[in-house]
């Protein structure tokens, strides 16, 4: 079956702007994650989603980043007024929620959205 | 903040040893660590798991073994192959939670 997908693949933008990154997870995953990459570095926790619901915001970096999700589907992770401290590939990953000794928290990865602020 | 660390931030090895990647983790109330590889332009992608109730678990050529005693986690890779050459990631979670820390990543590279 279809995996997680990201779009777009590549952003380029404008200090200031705004820019708006999807993720569409597998089908019947019911937890989505956000992560930051940057250049030569590992993962940077940003958020996860049980269902609609963010229970911890605590990772984002600041009150410009804010993610959805609608329907236990779609998310989408929103940048304001974008700063070149902003510049990083972007990845979403996806996880069932099922029992404990069911790899209940194995994620896939979609491809990333590579972000560059200029 | 909490973090997973490496030991070694490249690895070299010649095609058809063994290789072994090594991480530290900081959080004691960890229970669940995971390895994934991440090859150029993708996203990670999942290799092991392990439990805290667990010391050793064994897959396809890969096994993790963990020390919960000096909070130390490895992946070997038996038979190393080219198509091993990537960026190795350990992470920590703990249970009852989504979030993961991920580790800075190690490089493989394997020699025809």
């Amino acid at each position: 079956g279809a995996g997680v997908s990201q779009s777009p693949s590549n952003k380029v933008t404008e200090k200031g702007k705004d820019v708006e990154l999807r993720c569409d997870p597998i089908s019947g995953h019911t937890a989505l994650y956000w992560y930051r990459q940057s250049l030569g570095q590992g993962l940077e926790f940003l958020i996860y989603f049980q269902g609609n619901s963010a229970p911890d915001k605590s990772g984002l970096p600041s009150d410009r980043f804010s993610a959805e999700r609608t329907g236990g589907s779609v998310s989408t992770l929103t940048i304001q007024r974008t700063q070149q401290e902003d510049s990083a590939v972007y990845l979403c990953a996806s996880s069932y929620e099922i029992g404990r000794d069911r790899g209940a928290y194995e994620q896939y990865f979609g491809p990333g959205t590579r972000l560059t602020v200029t | 903040g909490e973090s997973v660390g490496l030991h070694l931030p490249t690895l070299s090895v010649q095609e058809g040893d063994n290789s072994i990647i090594n991480c530290a983790y900081s959080n004691s109330a960890s229970d669940y660590f995971i390895w994934y590889k991440q090859e150029s332009g993708k996203g990670p992608q999942f290799i092991i798991d392990i439990r805290s109730n667990m010391d050793k678990r064994q897959g396809q050529r890969v096994t993790v073994l963990l020390n919960k005693t000096v909070k130390h986690l490895s992946l070997q890779i038996a038979a190393t192959q080219p198509g091993d050459s990537a960026v190795y990631f350990c992470a920590e979670n703990i249970d009852g939670g989504f979030k993961t820390i991920f580790g800075a990543g190690t490089r493989l590279f394997v020699k025809a």
